[in-house]
């Protein structure tokens, strides 16, 4: 156990639909970063929250946001799903940018 | 962030050192090395980082060439639970703090 919490770890639904992946960072952890891993893709960096407030966004589609809550906890919100979303989905946290710890991951499927 | 450079894939012999290279000859002053591996679909696992010196830990060593544009990861006694793909990541400043993962290098431990 990493100390890093995603859930749901399995996720199937169809294509139009939004679906929404929870992440809860290692305790003491302010900063939360969520990655989008594809068979074609490799590791794609998403966005990182920082204490609530977002700090970098990377190659993150419109139809995706997320936000991190006062507890800590962050969501990623996807919407208007699409076949080509379907991936790995995971989240890290860290305290100040050291010692990226990893969750083991939401893998989404769009059918 | 520094782009960096590693061979697509590796074999080692259980028992054995594995050496796994990586070039970043783009490397600015500083900027981090990290290292991680994954294994099949987990989520990525933090194995050591290093700015200039070679860092050791429980896990493997690191060495820093002394110009900062190579590293070697050195798995001292590689297991079959090494079997893994390994990324070598250089990490942006402070504020900057995402990590770029690369396509990594699949080390396979041959019993």
């Amino acid at each position: 156990d990493s100390g890093v919490t995603q859930t749901p770890k399995h996720l199937i639904t169809a294509t139009g639909q939004r679906v929404t992946l929870r992440c809860s960072p290692r305790s003491g952890d302010l900063s939360v970063y969520w990655y989008q891993q594809s068979l074609d893709q490799g590791l794609q960096f998403l966005i990182q929250y920082y204490n609530g407030e977002e700090r970098a966004k990377g190659n993150i589609l419109e139809r995706f946001s997320a936000q991190q809550f006062p507890d800590l906890h962050s969501e990623l919100n996807l919407s208007s799903l699409e076949l080509g979303d379907s991936a790995l989905y995971f989240c890290a946290s860290s305290v100040a940018g050291v010692g990226y710890t990893f969750g083991s991951g939401t893998r989404l499927t769009v059918v | 962030d520094a782009k960096t450079t590693q061979p697509t894939s590796m074999d080692c012999a259980e028992g054995r050192a594995a050496n796994l290279p990586c070039n970043h000859s783009t490397i600015s002053g500083n900027e981090y090395v990290y290292w991680y591996r994954q294994i099949h679909s987990q989520g990525p696992q933090y194995i050591i980082h290093g700015l200039k010196n070679n860092e050791t830990n429980e896990m493997a060593s690191l060495i820093i060439t002394e110009d900062r544009k190579s590293s070697t990861l050195i798995l001292p006694h590689a297991t079959l639970r090494d079997t893994a793909v390994y990324y070598c990541i250089v990490r942006g400043n402070f504020g900057n703090e995402k990590l770029t993962f690369g396509t990594g290098t699949r080390l396979t431990i041959i019993p």
